[in-house]
């Protein structure tokens, strides 16, 4: 299985500054299959990027994606308010299990 | 309008088994791009991805709850079906089916169902 770990477990960041969230993989992942997912509290998971680099429909161009093999980052180049959440990486390659990171908090300084 | 609504029970006894069903819209489960997957998120904690089926009827599963969970779809209605036997209270979660597309070499759960919460108790 691939473990996915992702790093801070929390950020703490006043609005307009820029995010980068890292998720590193156990294993090499391919790039196709890995993607960046947005939560706050009491709704689903929304898709920003897939493909390691590519944004989902309309996802602001503040969202970007970067990375390859085991090492990849989302970056938020200027926090709006509504940016605060989870943000999880998920890999879904050729090998099963598909798995989560555990998921990175974006909170307001 | 691409929508998915995930529908069962809120409330199942230990060893129970739960049936859960994705009932979507706005595309076909007969689509050679499309298929369905279950993810699940015990409150306060991580995404876990369960299982997927796509138009050709090929399903895989988690290695941990495989010998549980079955994967269906009944494509004249729409529906993606999901059952996960013995029930224990640390299968008390939020229950998501999302949809996936093929998009070149690319796959992508692009739409999501709002969720919804199964808690197992005695």
């Amino acid at each position: 299985e691939i473990v996915l770990t992702q790093s801070p477990d929390t950020l703490s960041l006043s609005p307009g500054e820029r995010a980068t969230l890292s998720c590193r993989a156990s294993q090499s992942v391919s790039s196709s299959y890995l993607a960046w997912y947005q939560q706050k509290p009491g709704q689903a998971p929304r898709l920003l990027i897939y493909g390691a680099s590519s944004r989902a429909t309309g996802i602001p161009d503040r969202f970007s994606g970067s990375g390859s093999g085991t090492d990849f980052t989302l970056t938020i180049s200027r926090l709006e308010p509504e940016d605060f959440a989870v943000y999880y990486c998920q890999q879904y390659g050729s090998s099963l299990p598909w798995t989560f990171g555990q998921g990175t908090k974006v909170e307001i300084k | 309008q691409v929508t998915l609504k995930e529908s069962g029970p809120v409330l199942v006894k230990p060893t129970e088994t739960l049936t859960l069903t994705c009932t979507v819209s706005g595309f076909s489960l007969s689509n050679a791009r499309m298929g369905v997957s279950w993810i699940r998120q015990p409150p306060g904690k991580a995404l876990e991805w369960l299982a997927h089926i796509f138009s050709n009827d090929e399903k895989s599963y988690s290695t941990s709850l495989k010998s549980r969970l079955t994967i269906s779809k009944d494509t004249s209605k729409s529906q993606v079906v999901l059952t996960l036997t013995n029930m224990d209270p640390v299968d008390t979660a939020t229950y998501y089916c999302a949809r996936l597309r093929r998009d070149g070499y690319n796959l992508l759960f692009d739409y999501w169902g709002q969720g919804t919460l199964v808690t197992v108790s005695s």
